[in-house]
């Protein structure tokens, strides 16, 4: 089982909140990802990072910022909670990949934050 | 459109019973398809994956075949347990970036009856 946590688990917050949610894993990956997933829909990709101080928006728009001071850190932070931003979100890495595609190397995941804004 | 289609959607079988879940995709240029185990409340654990040289692979309990010609998988699950009530996401990754952009199918949701 991969080495890669969230906190927390569970969090249920009223609107205009600000929250963070951790993610952190000891396997020494440099590549961090955050998925957002509503239930019974697909993953959506909304940051990544291929490093410290490196982080990038993903497919899906959010209104989330991350950052990536610590290569075993990648928090994400909501300024302002909102309903529309109650959903699973789930942190995952992936293996140094040496100049070869992302693609081929397992995708390691977190086992989640489920956020419900009131 | 890259797209990553399952199904059935859900799927009720008895424990000890065969299953096979599908995956159509249309994904290009393809790079590899993988099937990973969600239980409720968790992230995905991967159970497979195949490039496009490959047509079959097995993990325990659990065979995977792809066709990249006709672009379908099939996850096909042996002497079904209780533990494999989860939901079963197949996801198709391309090659047109480094990032090797993950597309993500809805899941099909599988619910083992004793």
């Amino acid at each position: 089982e991969a080495d890669i946590y969230q906190t927390p688990r569970y969090l249920v917050i009223g609107t205009g909140k600000k929250i963070t949610l951790e993610c952190s894993q000891t396997m020494g990956h440099d590549k961090m990802y955050w998925y957002q997933q509503d239930p019974g829909m697909e993953l959506h990709l909304i940051h990544y990072s291929y490093g410290v101080n490196s982080t990038e928006k993903g497919d899906l728009s959010s209104e989330s910022t991350v950052s990536r001071i610590r290569t075993e850190h990648f928090p994400l932070t909501l300024e302002s909670a909102r309903p529309s931003h109650t959903s699973q979100y789930l942190c995952a890495s992936i293996p140094p990949a040496n100049g070869v595609s992302d693609s081929s190397y397992e995708q390691y995941f977190g086992p989640g934050t489920r956020l419900t804004v009131t | 459109k890259n797209q990553v289609e399952q199904s059935p959607q859900s799927l009720i079988i008895l424990e000890g019973k065969n299953c096979t879940l599908q995956c159509n995709y249309t994904v290009s240029p393809f790079s590899n398809l993988r099937w990973y185990k969600q239980d409720t409340g968790r992230g995905p654990v991967s159970l497979t994956i195949m490039t496009f040289s490959e047509n079959t692979k097995s993990n325990g309990r659990y065979t995977a075949t792809l066709d990249a010609d006709t672009k379908q998988s099939s996850l096909h699950i042996t002497a079904s347990q209780l533990s494999d009530s989860a939901s079963y996401i197949c996801v198709v990754s391309d090659r047109g970036s480094t990032l090797g952009r993950l597309y993500f199918g809805r899941g099909t949701q599988l619910t083992v009856w004793p």
